[in-house]
């Protein structure tokens, strides 16, 4: 079957560096994407990875290793502002998005 | 208005009830998902139009029933739904796809159902 894991749920202080990482096993891949959903929002798109390597937007970055199934999303400089669920997803041979169940990023001052 | 819009934003039913929930999408896009996003569950893809016709129908109950009567609008109804229905249904579009494609999906709000 197809799988997405990222861990449930992570706490970090402002100011500071935090890693999010999904690891993924797809029939296929095309692709991988991570959103930002704060509470009661709608996701919106963060990042898009296809070829290995790291990606640099602003404070955050996206990394994909596709010979590991592995991706994280770093977000620097954190702050309250992104206290949020971070949802990871891949997009498989038949472009299909399989989606992880997210991951709820708690900032403490 | 721009992006994507969902009404209602909160639905409360009882289980003999019919309703409607309807999605809008002012970015030209020709792509039109449906979602479920139940608490610590991954995003359940329910169904997607592509320029209006139905491409991907998830074995979802048929108490669910999709319509998209053009491009830009998206009604899912619902009617005698069960208390496990409960969830946020969230729509998103994209420019094209689902097939072949890798464009982005944007959404709306999602409306917070809640079945009595």
């Amino acid at each position: 079957g197809q799988n997405i894991d990222q861990p449930t749920e992570m706490t970090a202080t402002e100011g500071a560096i935090v890693q999010i990482n999904c690891t993924y096993q797809t029939s296929g891949f095309n692709g991988l994407f991570w959103y930002q959903q704060h509470a009661g929002e709608a996701p919106t798109f963060l990042s898009y990875n296809v070829l290995d390597g790291l990606e640099e937007k602003g404070r955050f970055s996206s990394f994909l290793s596709r010979s590991k199934g592995y991706s994280y999303l770093l977000l620097k400089e954190l702050q309250m502002k992104d206290s949020a669920s971070y949802l990871c997803a891949v997009l498989d041979s038949n472009y299909q998005l399989i989606w992880g169940a997210g991951t709820k990023l708690i900032i403490k001052p | 208005e721009t992006g994507v819009t969902q009404t209602p934003r909160h639905l409360v039913m009882g289980m003999t009830n019919k309703k409607s929930l309807k999605c809008e999408q002012h970015l030209g896009h020709n792509a039109m998902y449906w979602y479920k996003q139940s608490a610590k569950k991954p995003l359940e893809l329910m169904f997607v139009y592509s320029l209006e016709e139905r491409v991907e129908n998830n074995s979802v109950p048929s108490r669910f029933s999709p319509e998209c009567p053009n491009s830009s609008h998206l009604f899912l109804h619902l009617h005698t739904l069960q208390p496990e229905d409960s969830a946020l249904y969230l729509c998103a579009s994209s420019q094209d796809g689902p097939a072949g494609s890798t464009d982005t999906q944007y959404f709306g709000p999602g409306t917070r159902l809640t079945v009595l």
